[in-house]
């Protein structure tokens, strides 16, 4: 079956630090790849994605490549910032996002002034 | 964007008793909705997969006498947690597939005590 295995962290981090959160997947088929980010209190947001090797997805200065060789799909930003703190969960779906998401444990990013 | 709410979103009972969970996609119509559970650090896990107009798809090892799943129309679906215990304690979140878009909307979660 599918799985994403991803960091728990807490990874607490100092204002404009890089942040690498890594994320690796087990899939049958070819599946698309997300980050979803859950801000304290509140619900799941769709952060980027992609759908098929190569790809990047951007958002909000975030990004992550879909790497078909690894696996993996890590999730980096260059300056974090204290609005950055929440739980970030790595997911995939083999039907592009409207079949059921798997999703990795969460790792949550405590940002620090 | 499109929003996805979640009613109630935070609930109290008492053991025994059967509490309804509403999801609904405010401004898109969904064929699909998924119910997933997320217990205290950990991630979340997909109960079911909720068709309008059809019965639910649950998960292995998901009661479905005990998880009621209801999508009555393209913009609701219901979960009723029925004869609740407090081992059913945790977060509910539901999503939406908007079809157009081909991307799942999650709504906000509903989180479940059970004293």
């Amino acid at each position: 079956g599918n799985s994403v295995t991803q960091m728990e962290g807490p990874v607490t981090l100092s204002e404009e630090a890089f942040l690498t959160i890594n994320c690796t997947y087990t899939a049958t088929g070819y599946p698309s790849l997300f980050w979803y980010v859950q801000y304290p209190g509140e619900g799941l947001q769709l952060l980027l994605k992609a759908t098929k090797a190569d790809d990047k997805g951007s958002n909000k200065g975030f990004e992550a490549t879909y790497r078909k060789e690894t696996t993996s799909f890590h999730l980096e930003k260059g300056s974090v910032q204290v609005s950055d703190s929440a739980v970030y969960f790595c997911a995939l779906s083999e039907g592009g996002g409207y079949q059921k998401v798997t999703f990795g444990i969460g790792t949550k990013l405590q940002v620090i002034p | 964007g499109a929003v996805v709410s979640q009613h109630p979103s935070r609930v109290i009972c008492k053991s025994g008793t059967s509490v309804k969970i509403e999801c609904r996609s405010l401004d898109f119509q969904a064929t699909t909705m998924f119910w997933y559970r997320q217990f205290p650090k950990q991630s979340l896990m997909l109960m079911a997969t909720s068709n309008e107009g059809s019965k639910a798809t649950y998960e292995q090892g998901v009661e479905k006498d005990k998880f009621l799943i209801n999508h009555a129309s393209l913009t609701l679906s219901t979960l009723t947690v029925t004869s609740a215990h407090p081992e059913d304690s945790s977060f509910y979140i539901c999503s939406a597939h908007n079809v157009e878009g081909q991307t799942q909307y999650f709504g906000p979660g509903t989180r479940l005590l059970v004293l």
